[in-house]
């Protein structure tokens, strides 16, 4: 167990949806990451968020948003989605820039 | 921006035999180094570490991995492979403190 707990495992929805995927990072750690894992992209770095904050920005769709909160939990916000948007979603947290990052066991989209 | 390469996408070994994975990264100062390993349906677990100091790091489940600055390399080997090593191996790069960046991964099979 990483420590890093993403909700929900399984997540079934139609095109056109919007979803909300949330991600509790480890206990102190202040980073989160958040990747998306398809079979043809491999794993594709989407935002970090830095105790609140937005610090790096990756491959991420305008349709997608995300934010952490207070307590350091995150929100991945998915809209208008559309069948190409099914992948495996990870959340990674990370105490600080000299250490490792902790996965989640991702969020598992299908859209149909 | 940096890059990782893993030039193997499948390797399939015996049972017992050795194992060495290669991993090639882009970037002009010594970045951080990881080697993680995803089961099928699973998070990624986090098997070593290089930072900074000795070249030869040692990780969990008997894996080491080995820097050599002047090939960009950070190869992943063991011994002697267990069946239930068969997973998916991805290198990652780091530098200092931004986005992990994954390499494309290596599906490792053994055979009995």
């Amino acid at each position: 167990d990483s420590g890093v707990t993403q909700t929900p495992k399984h997540l079934i929805t139609a095109t056109g949806q919007r979803v909300t995927l949330r991600c509790s990072p480890r206990s102190g750690d202040l980073s989160v990451y958040w990747y998306q894992q398809s079979l043809d992209q491999g794993l594709q770095f989407l935002i970090q968020y830095y105790n609140g904050e937005e610090r790096a920005k990756g491959n991420i769709l305008e349709r997608f948003s995300a934010q952490q909160f207070p307590d350091l939990h995150s929100e991945l916000n998915l809209s208008s989605l559309e069948l190409g948007d099914s992948a495996l979603y990870f959340c990674a947290s990370r105490r600080d820039m000299n250490t490792e990052a902790f996965f989640g066991q991702g969020t598992r989209l299908t859209v149909v | 921006a940096q890059s990782v390469t893993q030039p193997d996408i499948h390797i399939t070994v015996s049972e017992g035999a050795s194992l060495e994975l290669r991993c090639n990264y882009s970037y002009g100062a010594t970045p951080y180094l990881f080697w993680y390993v995803q089961s099928p349906g699973q998070g990624l677990q986090l098997l070593l570490k290089y930072f900074s100091g000795d070249t030869l790091v040692q990780g969990i489940k008997g894996f080491e991995a080995e820097f050599k600055r002047s090939q960009s390399s950070f190869n992943l080997r063991k011994p002697s492979v267990h069946w239930s090593d068969a997973a998916e191996y991805f290198c990652a790069s780091d530098n200092a403190g931004n986005m992990l960046t994954f390499g494309g991964g290596t599906r490792l099979m053994v055979k009995p």
